[in-house]
């Protein structure tokens, strides 16, 4: 049962425009949500992450969409560059400091690609 | 300020054999969970130990256990090695149990032959 699940498993987009990856959860006990990048060789890295109580996170060129009753989230990164080429992870977890034990249920990544 | 470490980096076992994956968290973080990532696959929950004892578990066989030590480090060990064993082995720090930002380490390439 995947309930944490990223549809597109690519993403190509050109070096100065935007990319958007996408996220769908289906347990609506999830209230916290973060997303990790990973290059090659190494572990995944935090990102950024979003609380259940809020529909937006700005982080400089990164922000994070909550809707909450389509059990969506997104991450847009503007403007992309060749640097961000990596695998993003979204991850959820449940009651933030509560009983969630640091379980984090990630979904299966999407690699994105910045093309010069 | 030094990040999470994991030993060794690459590890070839036979299947039945048993293994013993290392970690170490980040300064001043008390709190370690371990993930297993699967080829094209998230990484997956496996267990959480804080304060040197097990705090929460996913769905794994008991043959995957854990150790934390009173410096933090932890061990990740499998027994009776399956080939399904085959992934990448993540082990995160957090500040404190109830901390979600995790900070992961390198991880421990493990090939089941």
């Amino acid at each position: 049962d995947q309930q944490v699940k990223q549809n597109s498993p690519s993403l190509s987009v050109q070096e100065g425009r935007i990319s958007i990856l996408n996220c769908d959860y289906t347990n609506s006990m999830f209230d916290y949500f973060l997303w990790y990048k990973k290059y090659p060789a190494e572990g995944p890295t935090f990102l950024i992450s979003i609380s259940s109580i809020k529909d937006k996170n700005e982080d400089g060129r990164f922000t994070v969409f909550l809707n909450k009753s389509a059990k969506h989230l997104s991450l847009h990164i503007v403007p992309s560059q060749p640097g961000d080429s990596a695998v993003y992870f979204c991850a959820a977890s449940v009651g933030a400091g509560g009983t969630s034990y640091g379980k984090l249920t990630f979904g299966q990544g999407t690699i994105l690609t910045v093309h010069p | 300020e030094t990040g999470v470490t994991q030993s060794p980096t690459h590890l070839i076992k036979t299947r039945g054999q048993q293994v013993t994956l290392r970690c170490s968290s980040q300064s001043g973080h008390n709190t370690v969970s371990w993930y297993q990532q699967a080829l094209g696959q998230g990484p997956q929950f496996i267990f959480q130990y804080y304060r040197e004892e097990e705090n929460g578990r996913g769905n794994f066989p008991p043959r995957f256990s854990g150790l934390q030590f009173p410096n933090y480090s932890s061990e990740l060990n499998v027994n009776a090695l399956e080939l399904d064993d085959s992934a990448l082995y993540l082990c995160a720090s957090s500040l404190t149990a109830i901390s979600d930002e995790q900070y992961f380490g390198p991880g421990t390439r493990l090939t089941v032959t």
